[in-house]
């Protein structure tokens, strides 16, 4: 079936560097696409959202951008801190009215002091 | 966002016993889920949990290796049946509520099962 995959498995970035981090989508119905958090030992957070009407949404130091054309959805942090060390999963939704997720491989992000 | 909690947070258990999980949630929503994750790897979807009717599986998984239960809009449990070295993986419980103004889902903390 159809599956969302990121580009990179593992990040390390600098302690106030930004970072950036990829997904690829391949089930062009999705119409919503949410960045989840894990830390160790935690469940996924919820991070930031948006909307296939969409293509940037702000939240606090986090940025997610999303390109239709390319099926590409990207996270943005700006000035990594060593709390934003974990893994950062993208999921889709298939559709609209599809309420269950499809998740990405996942990306772990290392931040060095 | 609701606040979500498992029970147990780990466990140990032989192979060929059943773990029962339980996941409660602070509010009533309208969807839960499960999912397993298994080590170093990213979450599948086990299952959407109907309450007052039975479980909708995602392809791979069956109702009797993992029976749910969701006898009401705020509890749900999910049983691993049989258990074998393959059920090790961490089982996540989500909600979604579609009253909100976000269809987003929030996830528990997990039960990590180690299967002997």
């Amino acid at each position: 079936g159809e599956s969302v995959g990121l580009h990179l498995p593992t990040l390390s970035v600098q302690e106030g560097d930004n970072s950036i981090i990829n997904c690829a989508y391949s089930n062009s119905a999705s119409d919503y696409f949410i960045w989840y958090k894990q830390e160790s030992g935690k469940g996924p957070q919820f991070i930031i959202d948006i909307r296939s009407n969409m293509d940037k949404r702000q939240g606090q130091r986090v940025t997610v951008l999303l390109n239709k054309t390319v099926k590409h959805l990207s996270l943005q942090i700006a000035a990594t801190q060593p709390g934003d060390s974990a893994v950062y999963f993208c999921a889709e939704n298939g559709g609209a009215g599809s309420y269950q997720l499809t998740f990405g491989k996942g990306t772990k992000l290392s931040v060095i002091p | 966002s609701a606040v979500i909690s498992q029970k147990p947070s780990r466990d140990i258990c032989q192979r060929g016993t059943s773990l029962t999980i339980q996941c409660q949630v602070d509010s009533q929503v309208t969807m839960m889920f499960w999912y397993r994750q298994q080590p170093g790897q990213s979450l599948t979807l086990i299952a959407t949990a109907n309450q007052g009717s039975e479980a909708t599986y995602e392809s791979g998984f069956v109702i009797d290796k993992f029976p749910i239960s969701r006898p009401n809009l705020t509890f749900s449990t999910l049983t691993v049946s049989n258990m074998s070295p393959e059920d090790s993986s961490i089982y996540l419980c989500s909600v979604e509520d579609l009253g909100a103004a976000q269809e987003t889902q929030y996830f528990g903390p997990g039960t990590r099962l180690l299967v002997l």
